[in-house]
C-alpha cells in the first residue's frame, strides 16, 4: 500500500532559526510530490513541487529535497518567523492522478 | 493569481438530506478532484474527473456520491443521503493538464451533518 508519514506531528522551534520538517513515502515510483502549508481552519496553500526527476526546488526561504531512492523528503524552512506557524503537509503522486497525502506537521515558531 | 473558489464555505444539515458542494475551477483547467478531511485525519481522495467523466474514485465515493460539471464551468459534489460521518472539510483541486503540474485546492467547504 502507498502510504505517505511525517515525523514528527509537532515542532516548536524559537523564531529566527532555520528547520527542517521530514516526509517519508513507501514506493519510489512516485510522479511528483507536493508540499503545502494548512492554516487552521483554512483550505490548503501549495508551496513547493518537485518532479520525480528533480532533486530539490526552492522558493524565497523554503527549500525542499527528493531522494526517491530512500523515500525521503525535506522541506527546510530558513530563518523561521511567527508567520510560518502552520501545519505542513506532504503530498505524492504515485503515478496516477490522485495525491496521497501525510499526516502533517504542526509547526509552532516561538516569538 | 488565479484561484479556486468554493461555495458555501460552512453548511449544516440533517442527517439524510441531500447537499450540493461547488467548486469554480481555475478557468482553462481541465482536470478537477474533490478531496475530503476528517477533523483531526488526513486528507483523503475522493474523486477525479476529466473530459466530463470520472477518472477514478476512491473506496469512500459509493454510490452516495456523484459529481458533474453542469453548467461547463462549476464543479459540484452531490452527497444524496448525507450520514453522521460524511461531516468533513471538503476541498476541490484542479490542474491545468497532464503530466507535472500542481493541483491547486480551494479553500474548502466545512459539512457539518447532524
Amino acid at each position: 500500500k502507498q502510504e505517505v508519514t511525517q515525523i514528527p506531528a509537532a515542532l516548536s522551534v524559537p523564531e529566527g532559526e532555520n528547520l527542517v520538517l521530514n516526509c517519508s513515502f513507501t514506493d519510489s515510483a512516485i510522479y511528483n510530490l507536493q508540499w503545502f502549508r494548512q492554516d487552521p481552519g483554512k483550505g490548503l496553500t501549495s508551496l513547493l513541487l518537485i518532479q520525480s526527476s528533480q532533486r530539490e526546488q526552492t522558493s524565497g526561504r523554503l527549500n525542499a529535497s527528493l531522494d526517491k531512492s530512500s523515500g525521503r523528503s525535506t522541506l527546510y524552512i530558513a530563518a523561521s518567523q511567527p508567520g510560518d506557524s502552520a501545519t505542513y503537509l506532504c503530498a505524492v503522486l504515485f503515478g496516477n492522478e490522485k495525491l496521497t497525502f501525510g499526516t502533517g506537521t504542526r509547526l509552532t515558531i516561538i516569538p | 493569481e488565479p484561484e479556486v473558489t468554493q461555495t458555501p464555505s460552512h453548511q449544516v444539515t440533517q442527517m439524510g438530506q441531500e447537499v450540493i458542494l461547488r467548486c469554480v475551477p481555475i478557468s482553462n483547467h481541465l482536470y478537477f478532484y474533490w478531496y475530503r478531511q476528517i477533523l483531526g485525519q488526513k486528507v483523503e481522495f475522493l474523486v477525479s474527473f476529466y473530459n466530463n467523466e470520472i477518472s477514478e474514485k476512491s473506496e469512500i465515493f459509493d454510490d452516495q456520491f456523484s459529481v458533474e460539471r453542469p453548467d461547463g464551468s462549476n464543479f459540484t459534489l452531490k452527497i444524496r443521503s448525507t450520514k453522521l460521518e460524511d461531516s468533513a472539510m471538503y476541498f476541490c483541486a484542479t490542474k491545468g493538464g497532464r503530466g507535472v503540474e500542481t493541483q491547486y485546492f480551494g479553500p474548502g467547504t466545512r459539512l457539518l451533518v447532524l
